[in-house]
């Protein structure tokens, strides 16, 4: 089967670093990307990994072990905007994503 | 203008009743997504397609057709709506190679009484 698992919810302090991991099992693989939505809002983009190891983009970080089908996203000194979802996606072989169901995250004063 | 614009944004229908859920897009993406959310089980996709003439159900497409009028238009229906369809729906697109990333549509309310 395909499965994609993340954490539920997270809670972290403004200014703090908070880890959210992703694993996953799928039939195929064309690389993993991670999403972030705030309530009601439509997903947006934030990274994509297909090789193992660090991609970094400003705060946002994310890392990819293919033979873990392990991914996490590391988020840097919180700010309360980045109180939202993160959702982390799987693009099997055929182009199209399985998606986690998402981690909440809550960021607090 | 948005990338991806879907309407309408909120839309309350009848259980048995037929609607359209609309979605159009300027980035020049060849390929188009519907996907559904729901509280708890996350985005899951209903159908795609990969260029005008290519339509394909994905993974909860009962109760769902689909309409590819043009690159740019990717239309939904419910042919019969029941309650347990009451979801947000998005559309999304991506170029060929997927690397990006999809666009995704600001999404559908839509609710079945």
């Amino acid at each position: 089967g395909q499965n994609i698992d993340q954490p539920t919810e997270m809670t972290a302090t403004e200014g703090a670093i908070v880890q959210i991991n992703c694993t996953y099992q799928t039939s195929g693989f064309n690389g993993l990307f991670w999403y972030q939505q705030h309530a009601g809002e439509a997903p947006t983009f934030l990274s994509y990994n297909v090789l193992d190891g660090l991609e970094e983009k400003g705060r946002f970080s994310s890392f990819l072990s293919r033979s873990k089908g392990y991914s996490y996203l590391l988020l840097k000194e919180l700010q309360m905007k980045d109180s939202a979802s993160y959702l982390c996606a799987v693009s099997s072989g055929t182009y199209k994503y399985i998606f986690g169901t998402g981690t909440r995250l809550k960021v607090l004063a | 203008d948005a990338d991806v614009t879907q309407t309408p944004r909120n839309r309350i229908t009848k259980t048995g009743k037929r609607i359209m859920l609309e979605c159009s897009q300027t980035k020049g993406h060849d390929r188009m997504y519907w996907y559904r959310q729901d509280p708890g089980l996350g985005l899951r996709l209903i159908y795609y397609s990969f260029d005008v003439k290519d339509i394909n159900k994905g993974e909860i497409s009962d109760g769902y057709s689909v309409s590819r009028q043009a690159q740019a238009k990717f239309s939904l229906s419910l042919e019969s709506a029941i309650p347990n369809q009451t979801a947000l729906y998005f559309c999304a697109t991506s170029d060929f190679t997927g690397f990006g990333g999809y666009t995704f549509g600001s999404g559908t309310r839509l609710t079945v009484v």
